[in-house]
């Protein structure tokens, strides 16, 4: 696939529901990141992991998890999703040449309703 | 608190040479990045600085002064295909990226 696959590619997830969304990449990068992007705003970092078994929180991480079994999948999940977190969310990973994201997936597109 | 501005848009034409501002005020620098963001599609990244002065890549050209908090991307020879946003990212002490709200470059003939 030589880069980042996100699935699924949009959802509409009522609120109180629980939802996974997936993230793979196969450069075998060791740092890989999860955004989320609204109107107006920057992106902004939910959580982090600089390797495989490690994860960290970025600036809003409430009401997400994330784990961190392998290199390649990196999974985001909405305990009990909430409107408030309707967004467009993107998962990214590094090369390590800069230490910030150098590729980003295709993006998925949620709506909570 | 830490920031990032920019222009929330700019407009240009084909062939022109157009310079997007980036200022910043962050606890720490530990370098800036540029990306490219087409409507409806993931950010492309672009460029790295870490050191002052300037960086040139291609049509683009990126540009860093530590001193002053401030950075700006150059983008020569103009093409419609230009037509896109461009985001600001400071990496800080803590080595997170603080994120501008981007640039919304119009492109016209």
């Amino acid at each position: 696939i030589a880069g980042i696959t996100q699935a699924p590619t949009s959802q509409i997830l009522a609120a109180g529901r629980r939802m996974t969304l997936r993230c793979t990449q196969d450069m075998r990068h060791n740092a890989m990141y999860w955004y989320r992007q609204d109107l107006g705003l920057g992106l902004r970092l939910i959580h982090y992991s600089n390797t495989a078994g490690t994860t960290g929180k970025g600036e809003v991480p409430d009401g997400y998890s994330v784990s961190r079994a392998n290199t390649d999948d990196f999974p985001l999940t909405l305990a009990s999703a909430v409107p408030s977190q309707t967004s467009v969310y993107f998962c990214a990973s590094s090369d390590g040449t800069s230490g910030g994201p150098s590729i980003f997936g295709p993006g998925t597109r949620l709506t909570v309703l | 608190g830490q920031n990032i501005d920019q222009p929330t848009e700019m407009t240009a034409t084909e062939g022109a040479i157009v310079q997007i501002n980036c200022t910043y005020q962050t606890s720490g620098f530990n370098g800036l990045f540029w990306y490219q963001q087409h409507a409806g599609e993931a950010p492309t990244f672009l460029s790295y600085n870490v050191l002052d002065g300037l960086e040139e890549k291609g049509r683009f050209s990126s540009f860093l002064s530590r001193s002053k908090g401030y950075s700006y991307l150059l983008l020569k020879e103009l093409q419609m295909k230009d037509s896109a946003s461009y985001l600001c990212a400071v990496r800080d002490s803590n080595y997170q990226l603080i994120w501008g709200a981007g640039t919304k470059l119009i492109i016209k003939p």
